[in-house]
């Protein structure tokens, strides 16, 4: 399958613990985003990477928040001390820059967090 | 602050209905557009875009848009739904490099 992947699906753990996801986008891919998704809504845009430059950030990602793409590859997203509103559907997307603009953005399954 | 809005969070309809989900937004400039599928248990999946030209787009699965500018709108609709089709619909909106979701509307369809 050459879909985008997340690992781990699923993640429980107790307030106050790091934890940190991964994202492998599809290969060809440039560009790389982290939304967060709750219940009841629809996915809040995080950040995004083009290759290994990560080029904004939302006001919604608070110090406790950093992710990496190192090699313009897979991406990683840590949480630091969480906190019980850290729980959430944590999704990854990836698209291929296309000049003239019309992105297209592929999802993967993502990975459920729930904070104890 | 640019939004979208899906005017329905849910919907009952029996087989071979007549579908129509509403999406507005708030931006004055130039936009792609999107609506997305979550069937249940799987991830968010492409449905259908409009990037530019013909205001009506037909994607997968006998579902089509109509972008009406004028509106800041672009409603998803299909003329006879099958169960199937129950899943949560998401309309997107793209705005430079980041994509604004509606909250979602769940769509139930009775056999």
């Amino acid at each position: 399958d050459t879909g985008v992947s997340q690992d781990p699906r699923h993640k429980i753990t107790k307030r106050g613990q790091n934890v940190t996801f991964r994202c492998d986008p599809i290969s060809e891919h440039n560009r790389l985003y982290w939304y967060r998704q709750t219940l009841g809504q629809g996915p809040e845009f995080l950040t995004y990477f083009q290759n290994e430059a990560q080029l904004e950030k939302s006001r919604l990602l608070s110090d406790r928040f950093s992710a990496e793409r190192p090699k313009g590859s897979f991406s990683t997203l840590e949480i630091q001390r969480t906190e019980q509103g850290d729980s959430a559907m944590y999704l990854c997307a990836s698209s291929l820059l296309a000049s003239g603009g019309g992105v297209e953005q592929f999802f993967g399954p993502g990975t459920r967090l729930t904070v104890l | 602050a640019q939004s979208v809005s899906q005017h329905n969070h849910h919907v009952i309809l029996s087989e071979a209905a007549s579908l129509e989900l509403g999406c507005n937004y708030s931006y004055g400039g130039t936009v792609n557009l999107f609506w997305y599928v979550q069937y249940p248990g799987q991830h968010l999946q492409l449905l259908l875009k409009y990037f530019s030209g013909d205001p009506l787009v037909k994607g997968i699965k006998g579902f089509e848009a109509e972008f009406i500018k004028s509106k800041f709108s672009f409603n998803l609709r299909k003329p006879s739904v099958q169960w199937s089709d129950t899943a949560e619909y998401f309309c997107a909106v793209n705005i430079n490099y980041q994509l604004i979701w509606g909250a979602g509307t769940k769509l139930i369809i009775k056999p």
